[in-house]
């Protein structure tokens, strides 16, 4: 089946640094990506959707400078998270949508900003 | 865009017992609607889906049914057994940009 690899799974970072968290779609074309954050014991909030070659949509609330989506390719979409601070703290997850019914979604990323 | 409302927040039920848990969409677009089970730091899996164009799917131990009337699916897990403890999304998707909506979860404990 269609597999989505996400990259690093946990990572530990400093206030003030960036990090880029990647989701490659393994057998398939991802046209459309997905980015999601989970807090603990909280529901998947989609933060944007980016479509291969064009700017990403962010949701409401969302800081589009602060959170850079890149989806360059048709397999690979990266999430860039900038200037990081201990808020930014978070579970986020990647998911790219299959077919017209099908989504999968990557293995989530853990991030700690100290 | 769509609302997912997700009820109840948790369920604690004996083993062998069935859990039941209820969601409500708002846009009468939308066709699919997913469950997910979640465990801890883990990924979302998909346990079973439907279409807006069927009213009931079962998989074994597990079934959903959907009244598009009234915007609202529900998620039965019969025979309940400890291993389907954990925190269950309801979603459904938007028709025209395909983004999914999840609910705001159930946290299911069986008891041995």
């Amino acid at each position: 089946g269609a597999v989505v690899s996400q990259h690093p799974s946990r990572v530990i970072c400093k206030s003030g640094t960036s990090v880029k968290i990647e989701c490659r779609s393994l057998d398939f074309q991802a046209t459309t990506m997905f980015w999601y954050r989970q807090f603990p014991k909280k529901s998947l909030m989609l933060m944007a959707t980016s479509n291969e070659g064009s700017k990403a949509t962010y949701e409401q609330g969302v800081e589009k400078d602060k959170f850079l989506i890149n989806h360059a390719s048709l397999t690979l979409s990266t999430l860039t998270v900038t200037s990081a601070h201990p808020e930014d703290s978070s579970f986020y997850i990647c998911s790219a949508r299959v077919d017209s019914y099908g989504y999968t979604f990557g293995s989530g990323t853990r991030l700690t900003v100290v | 865009g769509e609302n997912v409302e997700q009820h109840p927040s948790t369920l604690s039920v004996q083993e062998g017992d069935s859990a039941v848990i209820k969601c409500t969409y708002s846009d009468s677009a939308s066709n699919y609607f997913p469950w997910y089970k979640q465990e801890l730091g883990k990924r979302p899996q998909l346990i079973i889906d439907i279409r807006s164009n069927v009213g009931e799917k079962k998989d074994q131990r597990i079934a959903v049914t959907l009244n598009k009337t009234a915007k609202h699916f529900s998620l039965h897990i019969t025979e309940t057994q400890p291993e389907d403890s954990a925190v269950y999304f309801c979603a459904a998707n938007g028709a025209n940009d395909y983004k999914l909506s999840f609910g705001a979860g159930t946290t299911v404990t069986v008891r041995a």
